[in-house]
């Protein structure tokens, strides 16, 4: 049982834009980085954006990521099919001495 | 690139064991924590464990406490996950990765090896 909640699905055109919310609590992302993963199908995760809203090299700036408070936000912007995968935030939590990841969010192309 | 490489999966019956291996190439792996993550098939990622750089420091996600224990060879690359007394909720994938900054991230993984405990 994840402590991190996310939206099950969001859905948008191909160019449009979607976000993706990721609620957690004080122990985990109100008081910890947060970063967010990319999981194409049958791949492995892929770190996307790390300390809230930085990107690791090679991610194109069309995903972007925020915090407040307790909850994170992840923005894709000129969503493209290839962008079709699982999205995963994760924080550590200071109570439970884990990493905690959400509840996974799926990024569907219409 | 720089790489991680999972090995040891399989197929093995409730309550027996299992070892993982994680061999680390082309980045100083003995200045990094690393981690164990999982997915069940058709879930979401479930945190393992982690070790810190050094192997002093090692937490544990609750359901595996007392049954797994990770380790680290940093002369030899590489890093490991006993698993004992497995249970059928234990299938999954098995990624081994990198930690990117204490705890706050995980920035490269392995290609993840399948450990399927049925009987």
């Amino acid at each position: 049982q994840s402590v991190l909640t996310q939206p099950p699905s969001v859905s948008a055109a191909p160019g449009q834009k979607v976000t993706i919310s990721c609620s957690g609590g004080s122990s985990n992302i109100g008081n910890n980085f947060v970063s967010w993963y990319q999981q194409l199908p049958g791949t492995a995760p892929k770190l996307l954006i790390y300390d809230n809203d930085k990107r690791p090299s090679g991610i194109p700036d069309r995903f972007s990521g925020s915090k407040s408070g307790a909850s994170a936000t992840l923005g894709i912007t000129g969503l493209q099919t290839g962008d079709e995968a699982d999205y995963y935030c994760g924080s550590w939590d200071t109570s439970l001495s884990a990493y905690v990841f959400g509840t996974g969010t799926e990024v569907t192309v219409l | 690139q720089v790489q991680l490489v999972e090995s040891g999966g399989g197929v093995v019956q409730p309550g027996r064991s299992l070892r993982l291996s994680c061999a680390a190439s082309r980045f100083t792996f003995s200045s990094y924590a690393m981690h164990w993550v999982r997915q069940a098939p058709g879930k979401g990622l479930q945190w393992v464990a982690l070790m810190s750089y050094d192997g002093r420091i090692k937490h544990y996600t609750d359901s595996v406490k007392g049954r797994f224990t990770i380790s680290r060879d940093n002369s030899k690359n590489t890093l490991y996950l006993q698993m004992n007394s497995l249970r059928v909720e234990d299938t999954a994938v098995y990624y081994c990765a990198r930690d990117l900054i204490q705890w706050g991230a995980i920035d490269i993984w392995g290609q993840g090896t399948m450990v399927t405990v049925s009987s």
